[in-house]
Parts: C-alpha cells; sequence; structure tokens
C-alpha cells in the first residue's frame, strides 16, 4: 500500500446499528495513526491517536485497533445513531515527518 | 477562544481578481498547513510550512503562494483567480506529541466562490 486507504467510500446504516469501517496505511515507517469525525459544513475534529501495535481507543459509542503490522486499522461504532452521520478520515504519520490523509468514509445513520 | 481561526469564512470574487485568506493559531503549534476540499469533497494537502520548511504540494498552481508572517499566522495568497479555484480551504495545524506523535487542529474552512 503506497497511500492510505479507506473503505468503504460510504456506508448508510440504520439507527441502532454497529459498524465499522477501515483505514489501510503503509506500514513500513509508520509512526501514528490518527481518526477525524468530519461533520458537514464543520472542520474534521480529532478522535483518536495511536502508535502501537494492538493499541486500543475508546470514547463513548466509538472505539478505534490499530494493527501497524498488517497496515490497518478500524473504526467501530457500536449502536449508531443519527448525530454520528458525519466522514470519518483517518491519517497516517511516518517517522520521516510526513502525515497522509485517506479520502474518508462517508457515514449516513438513518432514524 | 478559537484554536485554529480563519477569515473570510465566505469570499466570492470574480475571475482574474488577486485575493488572500489569512490563518491564525493560538495553540504555539509548530507547523500549518494548507488544505483543500475537492469537488469530490476529499482533502488535498496543498502546504505545510514551520519555521524550517516549506514543503509544496507539486500539484499546487503557482498562482497559490503561503505567506507566514510569523510562527502563528499563515496566509493563503492566489493570484488571478480561474473558475476552478472555488473550493473550500482550510487551514489547520499541528504540534508533537508527547507520544512523538501529532495531529491536527483544522479551522473552520474558508469557501471561496469565483464568478
Amino acid at each position: 500500500i503506497l497511500n492510505v486507504e479507506q473503505s468503504p467510500q460510504s456506508l448508510h446504516v440504520q439507527e441502532g446499528d454497529s459498524t465499522n469501517f477501515t483505514c489501510s496505511f503503509p506500514s513500513s515507517n509508520f509512526y501514528a495513526l490518527h481518526w477525524y469525525r468530519w461533520e458537514t459544513a464543520k472542520s474534521p475534529e480529532a478522535l483518536f491517536v495511536m502508535t502501537l501495535n494492538g493499541d486500543e481507543k475508546k470514547k463513548g459509542r466509538i472505539s478505534a485497533t490499530l494493527n501497524t503490522k498488517e497496515g490497518y486499522s478500524y473504526l467501530y461504532i457500536k449502536g449508531s445513531q443519527p448525530e454520528d452521520s458525519a466522514t470519518y478520515l483517518c491519517a497516517s504519520n511516518t517517522n520521516a515527518g510526513k502525515s497522509t490523509f485517506g479520502d474518508g468514509t462517508t457515514l449516513t445513520v438513518k432514524p | 477562544d478559537t484554536a485554529v481561526s480563519q477569515t473570510p469564512k465566505y469570499l466570492v470574487t470574480q475571475m482574474g481578481n488577486d485575493k488572500s485568506i489569512k490563518c491564525e493559531q493560538n495553540l504555539g503549534h509548530d507547523t500549518m498547513y494548507w488544505y483543500k476540499q475537492d469537488s469530490k469533497k476529499f482533502l488535498k494537502i496543498m502546504f505545510s510550512y514551520n519555521n524550517k520548511e516549506l514543503i509544496i504540494n507539486e500539484t499546487v498552481p503557482n498562482r497559490f503562494s503561503p505567506k507566514s508572517p510569523d510562527k502563528a499566522h499563515l496566509n493563503l495568497h492566489i493570484n488571478s483567480l480561474e473558475l476552478g479555484d472555488s473550493a473550500v480551504y482550510f487551514c489547520a495545524s499541528s504540534q508533537v506529541t508527547g507520544q512523538g506523535a501529532w495531529g491536527y487542529t483544522f479551522g473552520s474552512g474558508t469557501r471561496l466562490t469565483v464568478v
């Protein structure tokens, strides 16, 4: 993997469903992985930063895991609510000082 | 207090004009950035700048130039505006944390419309 890739590009779920999506990144020279939440007409806001293989972070119903050896991170949302509707961005830092954003996964939660 | 502030929030201007968007951060961060939200709503890096180094995305036209009067400011100047420059532009800043990683704090964006 040369770039940061996120999948799926968009996702529609019903209120109450749990969901997850993926961020894939180059495992070589990896330093840190960030997740951001980006609501329409607002600016991206930081959710998590993870650095160590096996890291897990949790904030309310949202959690994330990190696998630096294979180069992926999962973001999980338990019991999705309409207010969770947003684009979720991940960004990878390398130890050379470079940051790259993925294109995001746009989540729509239907009431 | 707003951590990263951009002005103006909206900018409508005619083709051929020169305009600037201002960005200020009060977080004491050492690096600032400009991103463009493209037509597909993706964030694309334009510039990153700290006291030591300006890194320019080579795909950015040279009509775009960053200007940093000091560490807390990174303004974006655009010459000879074109219709295709219409987009939302985000300023951001970052600082290395205790973990050695750095996250971004974004401004609220400037919606530029070229008519």
